[in-house]
């Protein structure tokens, strides 16, 4: 069994560009959810995808968005990106919504917005 | 508006001795709440969990103790080791609807040798 693994592991973008970011989650699991992390503060909730359909969002403006594969994968995308985009994006997979369903979270991508 | 937050941002202690990381919560619709860990570099790893109907519950070398009176939460480890250095986060979750949690800002524990 793996774990839930993200891609990629660091990344540097320009200001105004856009950012995909991908997650595969857990096998037998069948939702997935995004965090932003900024430095030393606690994960922020960005959206949740069950079964390909978005199942929540959190405070983030439109253009976060994002798609949940069949196989249960999913990508965050970003457009116009900004320097306060600067983070650590986290995906956690869990075997159902509407929980609790323990999340099982990646290592994360680092995001630096120059 | 309604916030998970911790009292002390950075614990220190020996190696050996227990530990108590506490947080505070404020939306009293929270009925089941997290204990993660994380390691630099690492994601969220999920410790403990607990739910509004108890007051107590425990693992291998940690208890989280809820009280709902006060709105507080903490997570006691017993016997600290080297490898429980790293950022414990609590996460509160509203009744009803998706499991959504709220995390608060987190607290760094130290454990020195």
């Amino acid at each position: 069994e793996t774990g839930v693994t993200q891609s990629p592991t660091h990344l540097i973008k320009t200001r105004g560009q856009q950012v995909t970011l991908r997650c595969s989650s857990q096998s037998g699991h069948n939702t997935v959810s995004w965090y932003q992390q900024a430095l030393g503060q606690g994960p922020q909730f960005i959206f949740q995808y069950y079964r390909e359909e978005e199942n929540g969002r959190g405070n983030f403006p439109p253009r976060f968005s994002g798609l949940q594969f069949p196989n249960y994968s999913s990508e965050l995308n970003v457009n116009a990106l900004e320097l306060d985009d600067s983070a650590l994006y986290l995906c956690a997979s869990s075997l159902g919504a509407g929980g609790p369903y323990e999340q099982y979270f990646g290592p994360g991508t680092r995001l630096t917005v120059t | 508006g309604e916030s998970v937050g911790l009292h002390l941002p950075t614990l220190s202690v020996q190696e050996g001795d227990n530990s108590i990381i506490n947080c505070a919560y404020s939306n009293s619709a929270s009925d089941y709440f997290i204990w993660y860990k994380q390691e630099s570099g690492k994601g969220p790893q999920f410790i403990i969990d607990i739910r509004s109907n108890m007051d107590k519950r425990q693992g291998q070398r940690v208890t989280v103790l809820l009280n709902k009176t006060v709105k507080h939460l903490s997570l006691q480890i017993a016997a600290t080791q080297p490898g429980d250095s790293a950022v414990y986060f609590c996460a509160e979750n509203p009744s009803g609807g998706s499991y959504i949690p709220t995390f608060g800002r987190g607290t760094s524990l130290i454990v020195h040798p």
